[in-house]
C-alpha cells in the first residue's frame, strides 16, 4: 500500500531558526502532493500544494517546499520560524487524480520565543 | 464563502449507542472524504465520495462503520455501537475538481 512518511515526530526551534520537515512517499506514479498545518485548536489549512511544473512552490506565510522526484520527498522549509508556525504539520500525497489523500503521521512544532 | 461546516462540534456518547456525524461541504464541491484523527495519531483515511461514481470504502474501519451522500451534497457518517476506541475527531473534506481539500473544523466524539 502507499504509504507517507514524515521524518520527524516533534521539532523544537527557537525563533529564527531555519525549519526543514521532511515527507517521502513510495509510490511511482504522478502524485500531487501537499502540506496542511494544524494551528493549536484550529482545523486543517492548506498550507502549499504541487501539482505540476516547477518543483519549488511557493507557500503562505513565508513557508515553501520542493519536490524531488527522483528522491520521492517533498519537504517543507522555511528560513526563519516565529512562535506563531507552533502547529502540526501534515504531509499529504494524492497518488492519482480522483483518488484519496493519504496523509503522513504528521509533524509536531514547537517555536519556542 | 462558507466553507465545509461539520455537526455537531462535539459527541458524548454512552457505549454501545449509534451516533450520526454530519458534513455539509463546500457548494460544488464534487469530491467528499471523511478521515478521524486519534490522540497522538495522524490523520486515518475513512472514506471518500467523488460525484456519483461509487464510494472509496477502503479505509472504514469495520462494519460498524458507514457514511451516505444525499444528493452530491451532504454527508452522514454513522457509527453503530460505539466503542471506546471510536473517541477520535472526525473531520470532513472537500474539494472540487482541483485536487486540493478543504477540512470543516472535526466533530470530537467522546464515547464513555
Amino acid at each position: 500500500a502507499q504509504s507517507v512518511s514524515q521524518h520527524n515526530h516533534h521539532v523544537i526551534l527557537s525563533e529564527a531558526a531555519s525549519l526543514e520537515l521532511g515527507c517521502n512517499y513510495s509510490y511511482g506514479g504522478t502524485v500531487n502532493l501537499f502540506w496542511y498545518v494544524q494551528y493549536p485548536g484550529q482545523h486543517l489549512q492548506l498550507l502549499l500544494k504541487y501539482f505540476s511544473g516547477d518543483p519549488l512552490v511557493k507557500g503562505i506565510k513565508g513557508f515553501e517546499a520542493e519536490f524531488i522526484k527522483s528522491k520521492f520527498s517533498f519537504n517543507l522549509r522555511k528560513p526563519s520560524v516565529q512562535w506563531s508556525d507552533t502547529a502540526e504539520y501534515f504531509c499529504a500525497v494524492r497518488m492519482d487524480y480522483g483518488q484519496n489523500f493519504v496523509f503522513g503521521p504528521g509533524t509536531r512544532l514547537s517555536v519556542l520565543p | 464563502g462558507a466553507g465545509v461546516s461539520q455537526s455537531p462540534s462535539n459527541k458524548v456518547t454512552e457505549k454501545g449507542k449509534d451516533v450520526e456525524l454530519r458534513c455539509d461541504p463546500i457548494s460544488g464541491h464534487t469530491a467528499l472524504y471523511w478521515y478521524r484523527q486519534s490522540l497522538g495519531q495522524g490523520l486515518e483515511f475513512l472514506i471518500y465520495f467523488q460525484g456519483n461514481s461509487a464510494p472509496d470504502k477502503s479505509g472504514l474501519p469495520s462494519d460498524r462503520f458507514s457514511a451516505e451522500r444525499t444528493g452530491g451534497s451532504v454527508s452522514t457518517l454513522t457509527i453503530q455501537r460505539t466503542q471506546q476506541e471510536d473517541s477520535a475527531v472526525y473531520l470532513c473534506a472537500s474539494s472540487s475538481g482541483a485536487p486540493s481539500g478543504s477540512f470543516g473544523p472535526g466533530t470530537r466524539l467522546t464515547v464513555l
